[in-house]
């Protein structure tokens, strides 16, 4: 059956650095979102993407995060300068007809 | 106030024993997901139902639209069931997800 992958599945960073958070979503889908979840907390919307645009972001999503999809396959999520507080796992999903599919997670952890 | 709401918050059973999750939400929706998440963190979907109740294995899922509410029950529960459950619904006005708090659920043998 078909999967959304996420890479990598943990990623350590430093403070201030800039972070790339990558999913590959189900090929046939249109639909692509990003979300997170801070440990303890509940799962939270940060954005969605469709027709190679933003449809609808949370407050969360400021200009320190960015989304693409530069090569019509991979789904990305930038981070420009990681606070400690960006901590969380991030979920990828894709959308068919309004059935989300979800990644396995990518935890962030900034020290 | 959380647009949805799940009970309990944490649940502990025996092995065998029948466990039910509640899910209530405040907003309209067009449809619902049960999700599991294991300790690893992954989130794996369970069911997505619009009405009535689906079947798959031991998990039972029913949802009742006009009283707001779904419930989550697993039969003969397992140690392997241990997991948190999650509720999130489709709101009718946008396509994102609305996630509830999780139950915590621990079965042991």
């Amino acid at each position: 059956e078909p999967e959304v992958t996420q890479t990598p599945s943990h990623q350590v960073t430093q403070m201030g650095q800039e972070v790339i958070l990558r999913c590959v979503p189900i090929s046939n889908h249109l639909y692509f979102y990003w979300y997170r979840q801070i440990l303890g907390q509940k799962v939270e919307f940060l954005v969605s993407f469709y027709n190679n645009e933003i449809s609808e972001k949370s407050e969360i999503f400021d200009d320190q995060f960015s989304v693409e999809r530069p090569d019509g396959s991979n789904f990305t999520l930038k981070i420009r300068s990681t606070k400690l507080e960006d901590s969380a796992m991030y979920f990828c999903a894709s959308y068919r007809t309004a059935e989300a599919f979800f990644g396995q997670g990518t935890r962030l952890t900034v020290v | 106030k959380n647009e949805v709401e799940q009970s309990p918050q944490n649940l502990t059973a025996q092995e065998g024993e029948f466990i039910t999750i509640n899910c209530s939400y405040s907003v309209g929706i067009s449809a619902l997901h049960w999700l599991q998440q294991h300790p690893g963190g992954g989130i794996v979907s369970l069911f997505m139902l619009s009405s009535g109740k689906k079947k798959h294995g031991r998990l039972i899922a029913t949802i009742n639209i006009q009283e707001k509410h779904s419930s989550l029950h697993i039969t003969a529960s397992h140690p392997r069931d241990s997991a948190v459950y999650i509720c999130a619904v489709y709101p009718l006005e946008t396509d994102k997800l609305i996630f509830g708090t999780g139950t915590r659920l621990q079965v042991f043998p």
